[in-house]
């Protein structure tokens, strides 16, 4: 499968805006890029994904490289109640394979 | 609202006893998941299922079983085989086609 690697932790000011990088260098063409956070003793919660285009919803916005080889989640003003962790994750096109989540970037947001 | 619940929220059972976990769905999703996390850790996937009847192995599906009778049931199975099963549970569902995941507020499981 291929994996993403993401810083392990970061930290940001409130109301600043936040670029989370995730690198996927052996992502293949029909790989999707999803973003997902989990806040302390919940179930993650989906952010955002996208195939090749920039995509924006009204969480964040994802920007995916050229070549497709990193990708970056855009919180565009960081609240208290962004920090948590967010984990980056390839999922095929093909509809047999389940999401493999890794350890993700764990964002604290200071006041 | 649609949704997908997991219950009970936390469960105590003593060592050697087998425990269900239950996970409900009303979203209509033909897939189901369920995963394992530990303190400090990421998600680690036990079993997952695509469609009734139907379920496949994660990556460490030993001491643990499933059964998926309905599309919106995915009751989760801690054998007396699993042996450190205190961890925090897991479901999610999904459309079968690169879909974003639903997933459910979690079990807390200890054993003792």
């Amino acid at each position: 499968d291929a994996k993403t690697t993401q810083p392990n932790s970061m930290e940001s000011n409130e109301e600043e805006p936040v670029h989370l990088p995730c690198n996927h260098s052996t992502i293949s063409g029909t790989d999707y890029i999803h973003w997902y956070r989990q806040l302390p003793s919940q179930g993650p919660e989906y952010v955002i994904h996208g195939l090749t285009s920039n995509v924006n919803n009204r969480m964040a916005s994802l920007a995916i490289a050229e070549d497709r080889k990193s990708s970056t989640l855009i919180l565009h003003r960081a609240t208290l109640r962004d920090a948590a962790v967010y984990y980056c994750i390839l999922r095929p096109s093909d509809s047999g394979y389940a999401l493999n989540f890794g350890k993700g970037t764990s964002l604290l947001v200071t006041p | 609202d649609g949704g997908i619940t997991q219950s009970p929220k936390y469960l105590f059972r003593k060592e050697g006893q087998n425990v269900t976990l239950s996970c409900e769905q009303n979203l209509n999703h033909d897939a189901m998941y369920w995963y394992r996390q530990d303190p400090g850790q990421g998600l680690r996937l036990i079993y997952y299922s695509q469609i009734v009847n139907d379920f496949q192995k994660g990556d460490i599906a030993e001491g643990y079983s499933v059964s998926r009778e309905k599309k919106e049931s995915f009751p989760l199975t801690v054998t007396s085989a699993q042996k450190n099963p205190t961890a925090f549970y897991l479901c999610a569902s999904s459309i079968k086609k690169a879909g974003g995941y639903t997933f459910g507020s979690g079990t807390r499981l200890t054993v003792v």
